[in-house]
């Protein structure tokens, strides 16, 4: 089982949609978990964190975590063309010595189709 | 606007060569990070700086030798890569603390010939 698990896609979703972009993770004592968006050939860009249980909204964007079910999702309402780009999952299990190591998933492709 | 800046964007460099890659952030923060990236995969952390010392090495091989001149700076100096080494380059930096999202530069993509 991989420590961090996303479904590597595409996601294809219409313009104006919602894209629902999936991750789980192995390590039940991790902390903090972030999303990062990234087009291609570019840097991964952080757009989401959330360290409780429940939601956490941003514009267009809800980041949801359930520890329980060591489950972490993003939302993005109202799905725009320039959303098409890859969506990496991070968790970080701050372990003892290396807190700050995170581990990644291996990305989401998002389509969204004009 | 990105805060963490990086140079080159790109280098192109022989096995023989001697470079450095250069990063600075302007957010206060007091980790720094040097990341590798290879198409279509997440990025592998090679480096962590915390309050200036090198606290991570993730079994890097010697080839390539990172430097924490301050708070702000980050280098990465390569010698006799490979290869293998081409990838894209990332420097990230974030607060030392429970809750400390690292935020990325643009990167510097190398390719060594």
């Amino acid at each position: 089982q991989k420590e961090v698990e996303q479904n590597s896609g595409p996601l294809s979703v219409p313009e104006g949609a919602i894209a629902s972009l999936n991750c789980t993770y192995s390590d039940r004592g991790s902390q903090s978990f972030f999303w990062y968006r990234q087009y291609s050939g570019k840097s991964p860009e952080l757009i989401m964190f959330i360290y409780s249980n429940g939601d956490k909204e941003d514009g267009r964007f809800t980041a949801q975590l359930n520890k329980a079910s060591q489950y972490v999702s993003l939302l993005i309402r109202d799905s725009q063309p320039s959303d098409s780009a890859t969506y990496l999952c991070a968790v970080n299990p701050h372990r003892a010595g290396n807190n700050r190591k995170l581990i990644w998933g291996l990305g989401t492709s998002l389509a969204v189709n004009p | 606007d990105t805060e963490v800046t990086q140079t080159p964007k790109h280098l192109v460099m022989g096995m023989t060569n001697k470079k450095s890659l250069k990063c600075e952030q302007h957010m206060g923060h007091r980790a720094m990070y040097w990341y590798k990236q290879k198409a279509k995969k997440p990025p592998e952390l090679m480096f962590v700086y915390s309050y200036e010392k090198l606290s991570i090495n993730e079994s890097v091989p010697s080839r390539f030798s990172p430097e924490c001149p301050n708070s702000s700076l980050l280098n990465l100096h390569l010698h006799a890569l490979q290869p293998e080494d081409s990838a894209l380059y990332l420097c990230a930096s974030s607060q030392i603390g429970i809750w400390d999202e690292q935020y990325f530069g643009p990167g510097t993509r190398l390719t060594v010939t």
